[in-house]
């Protein structure tokens, strides 16, 4: 059972551009939370979804910033216009639809120039 | 909402040496804690958690147990090894019943031979 991916693992920006990070959870998840960790610190919760639904966007910046979970296909992390501060480690979790574990990807480490 | 406070670090000891990493936590109810470990440039793994008051978490050699009077949720390892350096995290729900996570700051442990 393959465990949480997350594409791409590395990613470079400059500024201005669009960041679009890719989360596949584990088989059977229909939960998915995204995670920011800034160099030295903890992760921040970000947003949580399930199968086309945001549950909980509390933590996402309210501009530039979007979350999406289709039907059919990964989820995505969108990030418009970025600037330098959006340099960060962003990791994905999934769980099942029952239990509070979370299992968590390896992480995008995104790079804004 | 639910939070914790970790010990800072970083944390230096000697293979063989014992252990402990303070976290408290502020919650309402008794929401589930966990430990997380997060190993340089991978993603956090789930080390151990408890579900309830008193329980003991335990994995690789490491333990925590919920205390209820103290709220806290120290974690210990009687024997560390090289291989334990990485960067620890205490984590607990936002709000009891929920499922995002509140993460402490992280403690980073090096073990030197």
């Amino acid at each position: 059972n393959a465990g949480v991916m997350q594409n791409p693992r590395h990613l470079v920006r400059r500024r201005g551009q669009e960041a679009r990070l890719r989360c596949s959870p584990m088989k059977g998840h229909s939960h998915v939370y995204w995670y920011r960790q800034l160099p030295e610190e903890g992760l921040k919760f970000m947003v949580y979804l399930q199968k086309e639904n945001i549950i909980d966007e509390s933590g996402m910046p309210k501009e530039r910033f979007s979350a999406e979970f289709p039907k059919e296909g990964p989820s995505i992390l969108r990030i418009q216009q970025v600037v330098r501060g959006d340099s960060a480690a962003y990791f994905c979790a999934s769980s099942p639809p029952i239990g509070d574990e979370q299992f968590f990807g390896p992480g995008t480490r995104l790079t804004v120039l | 909402g639910n939070s914790v406070t970790q010990m800072e670090g970083p944390v230096t000891l000697s293979e063989e040496a014992f252990l402990t990493i303070n976290c408290t936590y502020t919650a309402t109810g008794y929401p589930s804690l966990f430990w997380y470990v997060q190993y340089p440039g991978e993603g956090l793994q789930l080390l151990l958690k408890a579900t309830k008051a008193d329980d003991k978490g335990s994995n690789k050699g490491f333990e925590a147990t919920y205390r209820k009077e103290t709220t806290s949720f120290h974690l210990e390892k009687g024997s560390v090894q090289v291989s334990d350096s990485a960067v620890y995290f205490c984590a607990l729900p936002y709000q009891t019943g929920a499922n995002n996570l509140f993460f402490g700051t992280g403690t980073r442990l090096t073990v030197i031979p």
